[in-house]
C-alpha cells in the first residue's frame, strides 16, 4: 500500500526555466510535508518543508504548494540551475517519526 | 546540523551471511533512525533506535532479521542477518535534527549492500 506517489520518475528542464515535481498522497492524517534532495552515494538532505496549516511555503528558488483537499503538493524550482540535478523525494509525516517517502523523481537539469 | 557517517560505504556480500553497519554522529542524539532504500523503491523506516533500550521495528521488520545495537548518543548498528539478494539495498541511518521544525532529520551517505 503506497501512500505517497511520485508518478514522474524522471523530469528534464532547461537551465533557468521553472522545474515542477509532483507528490500524491491517500493519508489525510498527513499533516507535515517535507521535501528532500538526493544526489548520487550520498544521503537525503532536506530542502524544504510545509505545514498542513499553510498551502505555500517559499524558500528562494524553491517553493511547494499543498494542495489538502486534493491530497496532492508540488516543489517548483525557478529558475532552475544544472546543480538542482538530483533525485527529489516527498515526504509526509504524521504523529511520531514515521516519514514516508515517495519513489523519488529525478530532475536533469539541462544548461 | 549534525554529520553522520557509516561504514562500509559498499559491501558485497554472499548469501546466508552477515553484515554489521555502523553509524556514528558527531553530537549526541536521542534516537536514531535506519531506513533501506530497496532498488526502485521509496525510502522505507526500518526501526528507531533507542539508547538504553531495545529498538522499536516497523511493520514487516523483526529484530531477529535486523538486530539493532545504541550503546551511547553518538553510535548504532545496524546488522542484515542471513542476507539474500531480496536484502540487497542502500541502508541509512538519520538523526533528528536539533531544533528544527517537526521531525526534520539528517541523513548519512548510505550503505550500499549487494548480496549474490
Amino acid at each position: 500500500d503506497q501512500q505517497v506517489k511520485q508518478n514522474s520518475p524522471s523530469l528534464s528542464v532547461q537551465e533557468g526555466r521553472i522545474s515542477i515535481l509532483n507528490c500524491d498522497y491517500t493519508n489525510s492524517m498527513f499533516d507535515y510535508f517535507l521535501w528532500y534532495k538526493k544526489y548520487p552515494a550520498e544521503g537525503p538532505t532536506f530542502l524544504i518543508s510545509i505545514s498542513s496549516i499553510k498551502d505555500k511555503n517559499e524558500d528562494g528558488r524553491f517553493t511547494v504548494f499543498l494542495n489538502k483537499s486534493a491530497k496532492h503538493l508540488s516543489l517548483h524550482i525557478v529558475p532552475s540551475q544544472p546543480g538542482d540535478s538530483a533525485v527529489y523525494f516527498c515526504a509526509p509525516s504524521g504523529a511520531g517519526n514515521q516519514f514516508y517517502f515517495g519513489t523519488g523523481t529525478s530532475l536533469t537539469v539541462i544548461p | 546540523s549534525a554529520v553522520i557517517s557509516q561504514k562500509p560505504s559498499r559491501d558485497i556480500c554472499q548469501r546466508g551471511t552477515s553484515l554489521t553497519i555502523q553509524c556514528q554522529v558527531d553530537s549526541q542524539v536521542t534516537m536514531m533512525f535506519w531506513y533501506r532504500q530497496q532498488p526502485g523503491q521509496s525510502l522505507t523506516l526500518i526501526a528507531t533506535a533507542n539508547q538504553g533500550s531495545e529498538a522499536t521495528y516497523e511493520s514487516g521488520f523483526v529484530i531477529d532479521k535486523f538486530p539493532i545495537s545504541r550503546p551511547n548518543l553518538t553510535f548504532s548498528t545496524l546488522t542484515v542477518s542471513n542476507m539474500s539478494p531480496e536484502d540487497s539495498s542502500i541502508y541509512l541511518c538519520s538523526v533528528p535534527l536539533a531544533g528544527g521544525p517537526y521531525n526534520e532529520q539528517f541523513f548519512g551517505p548510505g550503505t550500499r549492500l549487494t548480496v549474490l
